[in-house]
């Protein structure tokens, strides 16, 4: 059964402490793994979309990497309007289906 | 361009009422889907739409939940005899086609008194 489990559920860092997010998955067949941003009150926020093992990309302060088994979301230097909850999602070959992890609430304090 | 819109964006409605909720996705994308975020929590799919066709309602908690596309576009969200459990924020999302890249409304906030 395709499972995705998010780590730290929740996480406080100064501005411009350095650290990163955990999303481990079991699937079947990777098709993609998705991370998002989401605010309070609104719909989430695409972000990446990875598809192999040893692809990163990177967006302003955050870069996503994946392995076979996690993908890590590490943000540098971040800054209060970093601050939300990040959600990271999975989909197989067989499914179109996303499954979700729980996210990570990130604060950052100024 | 314009992203996935939903109306209304509050809806406050007492128990054993009639709701409908509203997702149009972004223009082109054939691939639809209704998400539940109770507060606090996670993802919760729904329903899923390809075109006009639900190939998959496994997600709708109950009877009292149905769901609707026309003409490749609007979707129609209705919860029947609304119970304070249905409390949450409906989210709709779209995709240019099945699986990839979904990307989100801003979410329907339904409560149930």
């Amino acid at each position: 059964e395709d499972q995705v489990t998010q780590s730290p559920e929740a996480l406080r860092l100064q501005e411009g402490e350095s650290s990163s997010l955990n999303c481990s998955y079991t699937v079947s067949g990777l098709r993609g793994l998705f991370w998002y941003r989401q605010d309070p009150g609104k719909g989430p926020e695409f972000l990446f979309t990875l598809y192999s093992a040893g692809e990163e990309k990177e967006k302003e302060r955050l870069k996503a990497t994946l392995t076979k088994k996690e993908s890590f979301l590490h943000i540098t230097a971040p800054k209060p309007e970093d601050s939300a909850t990040y959600l990271c999602a999975v989909q197989d070959n067989s499914n179109y289906q996303l499954i979700w992890g729980a996210g990570t609430k990130l604060i950052i304090k100024p | 361009g314009a992203g996935v819109s939903q109306s209304p964006s509050n809806k406050v409605t007492e128990k054993g009422k009639d709701v409908e909720l509203r997702c149009d996705p972004i223009s082109g994308h054939t691939a639809l889907y209704w998400y539940r975020q109770r507060l606090g929590q996670g993802l919760e799919f729904l329903i899923y739409f390809q075109g006009n066709s639900a190939p998959d309602k496994s997600g709708l908690p109950s009877d009292r939940f149905s769901a609707e596309r026309t003409g490749e576009s609007v979707s129609t969200l209705t919860i029947q005899r609304t119970q304070q459990e249905d409390s949450a924020v409906y989210l709709c999302a779209s995709s240019p086609g099945q699986g990839g890249t979904q990307y989100f409304g801003p979410g329907t906030r339904l409560l149930v008194l």
